[in-house]
């Protein structure tokens, strides 16, 4: 079974520019979630999809963090204009259950490690 | 609120040593608790979890028992090796919440 997928691994931006990652998850699970893990701390939830539509976004900056998920499959997160402190590693999850589920398991992706200069 | 602290690390360890990182927390309601992994260059993956009160979940030697007593989750290994340096994040979810995540705490183990 193929797992999450995301791309680029890396990239290193100058800070006012902007960045987008994607995230293709593993097939027929209908919930994404995108982290933000910031070095020595442990991965923050920034939104969560339930198929193509938003179940949680109250932790993204939404004055310069946006993500869609068309037809609900992949994902992309952009974010405009990077900051200094948007330096981090953005996880991408997926899971097969509703994501009310207390049993729910997350499968992450490697991550996008994101340089903010 | 939600919320999960784990033990501070990293912890060395010589293989073949005893493992325990602490982990404890608050929660309204019912939560399920987690253990997750993150070995280098890699994503998190669940390692084990419990789901209700004095349920002890376990994988590849790890182990976990749900205290409510303690509010606790602590993770231990009767003998760790050089494979098992990583990076242990404990976690909770409460009913249709989003999954919290401690802090993370480093393990290396030497041969």
């Amino acid at each position: 079974e193929a797992g999450v997928a995301q791309s680029p691994r890396y990239k290193i931006i100058e800070k006012r520019q902007s960045v987008a990652f994607w995230c293709n998850p593993i097939s027929g699970h209908a919930t994404l979630y995108w982290y933000q893990q910031i070095l020595g701390q442990g991965p923050k939830l920034l939104i969560q999809f339930q198929n193509n539509g938003v179940v949680d976004d109250s932790q993204l900056p939404k004055d310069r963090f946006s993500a869609e998920r068309l037809k609900g499959v992949d994902s992309t997160l952009k974010i405009q204009p990077a900051k200094l402190e948007d330096s981090a590693v953005y996880l991408c999850a997926s899971s097969s259950q509703p994501g009310q589920g207390y049993n729910e398991k997350l499968f992450f992706g490697s991550g996008t490690q994101l340089s903010v200069l | 609120g939600n919320s999960v602290t784990q033990m501070e690390g990293p912890v060395t360890l010589s293989e073949e040593a005893f493992l325990t990182i602490n982990c404890t927390y608050t929660a309204t309601g019912y939560p399920s608790l987690f253990w997750y992994v993150q070995y280098p260059g890699e994503g998190l993956q669940l390692l084990l979890k419990a789901t209700k009160a004095d349920d002890k979940g376990s994988n590849k030697g790890f182990e976990a028992t749900y205290r409510k007593e303690t509010t606790s989750f602590h993770l231990e290994k009767g003998s760790v090796q050089v494979s098992d340096s990583a990076v242990y994040f404990c976690a909770l979810k409460v009913g249709g919440f989003k999954t919290i995540f401690g802090a993370g705490t480093r393990l290396f183990v030497k041969a």
